[in-house]
């Protein structure tokens, strides 16, 4: 049983243009929502993260939106840029006293035209 | 650099040996996470530390797998007789459990085991 699905795959965007990738997930005790960003042979590094009493967080050009009673939040990259081409992981977790082990999605792999 | 490393980097191996790999995570942070993550997918959560005690075990991680934390500090994973079904990025994560801000884990750059 798949708690976090990703989607797409994979997404090709413009220079310049907006990315954006879909995330859900299904246990509604999960809250805290990090996205991690990975490039070729590195480990995946937090991008922005987001707690469910919030609907949306904008740092730069990166804004995640959540929409809790759908159990989905999504990340936007604005004015995307060829540095921005690399693997982008949705989570979840139970923060704060509690098991806090990251259930991650399966990936997007994000690739930016110049 | 302060960050997350992580030893060796690549491992290749053949399918029966033992390998053991070492994390040492930001100083200090007192949770160390181990994930394994295959080609073309997310990492998947093995074990965890709160300091030297481990905490919590996937149901991933086999009678082969053993994770120690000695001192609290840096950790080891080993695995015993290795199989090809074995291979995979093994990362690392540490982080400052009981902020009041984010947990936030901090990843290693993983290493990459081959069992050939």
């Amino acid at each position: 049983q798949q708690q976090v699905k990703q989607s797409p795959q994979s997404l090709i965007v413009q220079k310049g243009g907006i990315s954006i990738i879909n995330c859900a997930y299904e246990n509604t005790a999960f809250d805290y929502f990090p996205w991690y960003q990975q490039f070729p042979g590195k480990g995946p590094a937090l991008l922005i993260a987001i707690r469910p009493d919030v609907s949306e967080k904008k740092e730069g050009r990166f804004t995640i939106s959540f929409n809790k009673s759908a159990k989905q939040f999504s990340l936007h990259i604005m004015d995307s840029q060829p540095g921005d081409s690399a693997t982008y992981f949705c989570a979840a977790s139970l923060s704060m006293n509690r098991d806090d082990k990251i259930i991650f999605g399966k990936g997007t792999r994000l690739h930016i035209l110049p | 650099d302060t960050g997350v490393s992580q030893d060796p980097r690549h491992k290749i191996t053949k399918r029966g040996q033992n390998v053991t790999f070492r994390c040492d995570p930001i100083s200090e942070h007192n949770r160390l996470y181990w994930y394994r993550q295959t080609l073309g997918q997310g990492p998947e959560f093995l074990t965890y530390f709160q300091n030297e005690a481990q905490l919590e075990k996937s149901r991933l991680l086999s009678d082969r797998f053993s994770a120690e934390r000695p001192k609290g500090s840096f950790s080891t994973l080993e695995i015993q007789r290795t199989e090809q079904g074995d291979s995979a990025m093994y990362l690392c994560a540490s982080s400052l459990a009981f902020r009041t801000d984010t947990d936030t884990q901090y990843f290693g750059p993983g290493t990459r085991l081959t069992v050939l």
